[in-house]
């Protein structure tokens, strides 16, 4: 059974911080690791998608890697700015069913 | 492209009532999927269809729990006899349908307070 923990929960930074958010698996069998964020009270925006062949997407400042040997995956967002603010979710497994970790609450200060 | 739709974005109902979501997916997009947040966790799978055949449903989803998707366009989750546990955010999201490895766009979700 999949299972996807994500560190820190929470994560409170200046503006302008490089920073990196860890998402882990235990299944290493997953077709992709997408990485969502959501807004209070709000549906999930998707961010990246890395399939399970690929090493790493970026899209703008926010750049994914993937390891599968080790269960791994980060989310390094370059430069944060205030409107970053937001809980950041990975998920796992095929895109019929994603198994989804807890989230990381990051504030960004200005 | 008007994105997926939910509604109605909240709905509070009294324990042992029956409740009934709306999802309207993005058009084109043959898969829909049903998750369900509660507060501080990330979503839970629920249910999928790939147009109107309902694929794969969680142990989750009980025997008060239904769902359809009639025509393979708009999609509806309904509970009967609510119990208080059944509170929480019910997402919906849909992608194109063609291969494993798809973007899922979300809804904003209903929030279903049970009192």
């Amino acid at each position: 059974k999949q299972e996807v923990t994500q560190i820190p929960a929470a994560l409170s930074v200046p503006e302008g911080e490089n920073l990196v958010l860890n998402c882990s698996f235990t299944d290493s069998a997953i077709y992709n690791l997408q990485w969502f964020r959501q807004d209070p009270g709000k549906g999930l925006t998707s961010l990246l998608l890395i399939q399970s062949s690929q090493r790493e997407q970026t899209s703008g400042r926010l750049n994914a890697s993937l390891d599968k040997s080790s269960g791994r995956s980060t989310l390094y967002i370059a430069a944060s700015q205030p409107g970053d603010s937001a809980t950041y979710l990975c998920a796992g497994g095929g895109s019929e069913k994603l198994v989804f970790g807890k989230g990381t609450k990051l504030t960004v200060n200005p | 492209d008007t994105g997926v739709s939910q509604n109605p974005r909240h709905k509070i109902t009294k324990r042992g009532q029956n409740v009934t979501f709306r999802c309207d997916p993005i058009s084109e997009h043959n898969r829909l999927y049903w998750y369900r947040q509660t507060l501080g966790q990330g979503p839970e799978f629920l249910t999928y269809f790939q147009n109107e055949a309902q694929l794969e449903k969680s142990r989750l989803l009980s025997d008060r729990f239904s769902a359809e998707r009639p025509k393979g366009s708009f999609s509806t989750l309904e509970i009967q006899r609510t119990e208080q546990g059944d509170s929480a955010m019910y997402l919906c999201a849909s992608s194109p349908g063609q291969t494993t490895n798809e973007k899922l766009f979300f809804g904003s979700g209903t929030q279903l307070s049970v009192l």
